[in-house]
């Protein structure tokens, strides 16, 4: 079965600074993988998402994510956050043939001043 | 474009008690999704249709826990004699038939 781990349930980072988010998935071929974000008492926004071709991939206001298939990771980067990235975001992972998502258990990110 | 609509927001049932909740797709989105979301087990897949159909079921709980999609503009999540346990966000989610998915901002359950 598909399995999603994101290792850091809390990450504090000052503003300006560079964030990376890991995100490591279990799966035998290679699934599409999605970061979305979630901002307090509303739904999740997609920020990007690999289905195949350049690991590194560009997403919304910033935010790019490379995949490893090595690594089995997707993980998330920024090279400056802003305060208003504080939120929780979450990997998932769909596979070949099935479109329903798995989630890691999402990582709350906190920027401070 | 309003987005994917659930309706209510928030909902407060007694233990026993049936709770229905809504989604309205994007119009035009032939797929809808449902899931929930707790803080012990994070977020959970429930269901899925495609052009109405029912697809995908197997995140549902056997018992107490339905859902349908009567016409292409809206679903329902009915869950019959609500438990404390099934204190949640429910997160309906649509898209046009592809992998990326447009959420909903969720309805809130509790159970008292």
């Amino acid at each position: 079965a598909q399995s999603v781990t994101q290792p850091d349930a809390r990450v504090t980072v000052s503003e300006g600074a560079s964030l990376q988010l890991r995100c490591k998935y279990s799966y035998s071929a290679t699934p599409y993988l999605f970061w979305y974000v979630q901002y307090p008492r509303q739904g999740l926004q997609l920020l990007l998402k690999y289905y195949s071709g350049d690991p590194v991939v560009q997403g919304v206001n910033g935010f790019e994510a490379e995949f490893s298939k090595s690594n089995s990771s997707f993980h998330l980067r920024k090279a400056s956050v802003h305060w208003s990235d504080s939120a929780v975001y979450f990997c998932a992972v769909s596979r070949t043939g099935n479109y329903k998502y798995v989630f890691g258990a999402g990582t709350r990110l906190k920027v401070i001043a | 474009n309003a987005g994917v609509i659930q309706t209510p927001r928030h909902k407060v049932t007694g233990k026993g008690q049936e709770a229905t909740l809504w989604c309205e797709p994007i119009s035009g989105h032939s797929a809808v999704f449902w899931y929930r979301q707790t803080i012990v087990q994070g977020l959970e897949f429930l269901t899925y249709f495609r052009n109405q159909a029912p697809i995908d079921d197997s995140g549902m709980p056997k018992e107490r826990f339905s859902a349908q999609m009567p016409n292409q503009s809206h679903s329902t999540l009915k869950i019959q004699s609500t438990q404390p346990q099934d204190s949640a966000v429910y997160l309906c989610a649509s898209s046009t038939g592809g992998r990326e998915v447009f959420f909903g901002k969720g309805t809130r359950l509790t159970v008292v």
